[in-house]
């Protein structure tokens, strides 16, 4: 199965700020098949990126996905209070789907 | 409104069974493929079980393969899983989620969970 490391493991910035965070895969993802969620505690997760740099309905423009491969990014612009949460990347191009472990946002 | 709530979480013994559901509204449950993920406490997200829209095909992470089910009831909007032989490590908060009909099998709608503790 595809292992997903996400980098770094926390990442400590200031509203307004820049966010770039890291998902590498253990081998290319299949047509790039790459999805990226945000998660805050007690919520259910929301989908913010498929296909690698598409944006799900309703996501703002602050949020941009790139990268093929074995190696994507997802960029928070300007960071707004309420971005800071937990990401995971999820690929979906091999089975099993598999997500990384996930990067903590925080202030 | 669009949602998923799921219910059915507790607190088992090891080698105990629970049923989780999830009802599904305001979408055209019968028509949308159904999965569940689960998050163990301080880790990530794992992928468990999916089901197609008619029920007749179920896949299973290798990890709760043979002792977990996946189940729907289109008339009752309703998914469920059936968890036997529950293990310590099956302790996790156990999300439903929507698979896109689009291609690939990504998550557009979620619910909160359902908190299940497997100890003794």
């Amino acid at each position: 199965e595809i292992v997903l490391t996400q980098s770094p493991g926390t990442q400590s910035l200031s509203p307004g700020e820049r966010a770039t965070l890291s998902c590498g895969a253990s081998q290319s993802v299949t047509h790039n098949y790459l999805a990226w969620y945000q998660h805050k505690p007690g919520q259910a997760p929301r989908l913010l990126i498929y296909g690698a740099s598409t944006r799900a309905t309703g996501i703002p423009d602050r949020f941009s996905g790139s990268g093929s491969g074995t190696d994507f990014t997802l960029t928070i612009s300007r960071l707004e209070p309420e971005d800071f949460a937990v990401y995971y990347c999820q690929q979906y191009g091999n089975s099993p789907l598999t997500f990384g472990g996930g990067t903590k946002v925080e202030i | 409104e669009v949602k998923l709530v799921e219910s059915g979480g507790g607190l088992l013994q090891p080698g105990g069974s629970l049923r989780l559901s999830c009802a599904a509204s305001g979408f055209t449950f019968s028509t949308y493929w159904m999965n569940w993920v689960r998050q163990a406490p301080g880790k990530g997200l794992v992928w468990v079980s999916r089901i197609k829209t008619d029920g007749m095909i179920t896949t299973y992470a290798d990890s709760v393969k043979g002792r977990f089910t996946i189940s729907r009831d289109n008339a009752k909007n309703t998914v469920y899983l059936e968890m036997n032989g529950l293990r310590a490590e099956d302790t996790a908060v156990y999300y439903c989620a929507r698979e896109t009909p689009l291609p690939g099998n990504y998550f557009d709608l979620w619910g909160q969970g359902t908190l299940v503790t497997v100890s003794s």
